[in-house]
């Protein structure tokens, strides 16, 4: 069965403090791997596309990731405006949809 | 680019009473469209799939009498909640493909909060 599994399930971090989410995947054939951010109330914004290992992806204060079994999302100095929950997830080849994980919310403190 | 829009974004109904929502892709074509709903601090749940002119392929567990999807265009898709009744609130949200990317990214809309009273 193809899963996404997404940890820290949250994350409380200082204004400034760099760290990473991760997504751990297991899927029978990798189409693509999707970041996206949602903030409370609203639909989920696109942020990233990672199709093959070795990859990597940068937008602002985001970088991507990608190996064989996981991604990662490296924020770097973040600020208050970068608190939102930040979701993942997978294309498996062959199939239309998309497959989420739970998803991390992290928080930047001022 | 890539914006898709929902309408309404809030909409309170009585127990028993159908309620549409819209799904526009505002500047791309999109071939194909998705409709989820999502839970409070829940991830999104995949209700059903639906090709331009085709009939949309439902989850497992997703009645597709009581949620009624139209993709009839390809910048609209609707999905009509039948005899809606207090367990069907939730917020539901639509994404589209564009059909001429490269990419397989999904957008989505904005979301449509639903009460059922």
């Amino acid at each position: 069965e193809d899963q996404v599994t997404q940890s820290p399930e949250a994350l409380r971090l200082q204004e400034g403090e760099s760290s990473s989410l991760n997504c751990s995947y297991t899927v029978s054939g990798l189409r693509g791997l999707f970041w996206y951010r949602q903030d409370p109330g609203k639909g989920p914004e696109f942020l990233f596309t990672l199709y093959s290992a070795g990859e990597e992806k940068e937008k602002e204060r985001l970088k991507a990731t990608l190996t064989k079994k996981e991604s990662f999302l490296h924020i770097t100095a973040p600020k208050p405006e970068d608190s939102a929950t930040y979701l993942c997830a997978v294309q498996v080849k062959g199939a239309q949809k998309l497959v989420f994980g739970q998803g991390t919310r992290l928080t930047i403190n001022p | 680019g890539a914006v898709v829009s929902q309408h309404p974004s809030r909409v309170i109904c009585k127990s028993g009473t159908s309620v549409k929502i819209e799904c526009r892709s505002l500047d791309f074509q999109a071939t194909t469209m998705f409709w989820y709903r999502q839970f409070p601090k829940q991830s999104l749940m995949l209700m059903a799939t639906s090709n331009e002119g085709s009939k949309a392929t439902y989850e497992q567990g997703v009645e597709k009498d009581k949620f009624l999807i139209n993709h009839a265009s390809l910048t609209l898709s609707t999905l009509t909640v039948t005899s809606a009744h207090p367990e069907d609130s939730s917020f539901y949200i639509c994404s589209a493909r564009d059909g001429q990317r490269a990419g397989n990214e999904q957008f989505f809309g904005p979301g449509t909060r639903l009460t059922v009273l």
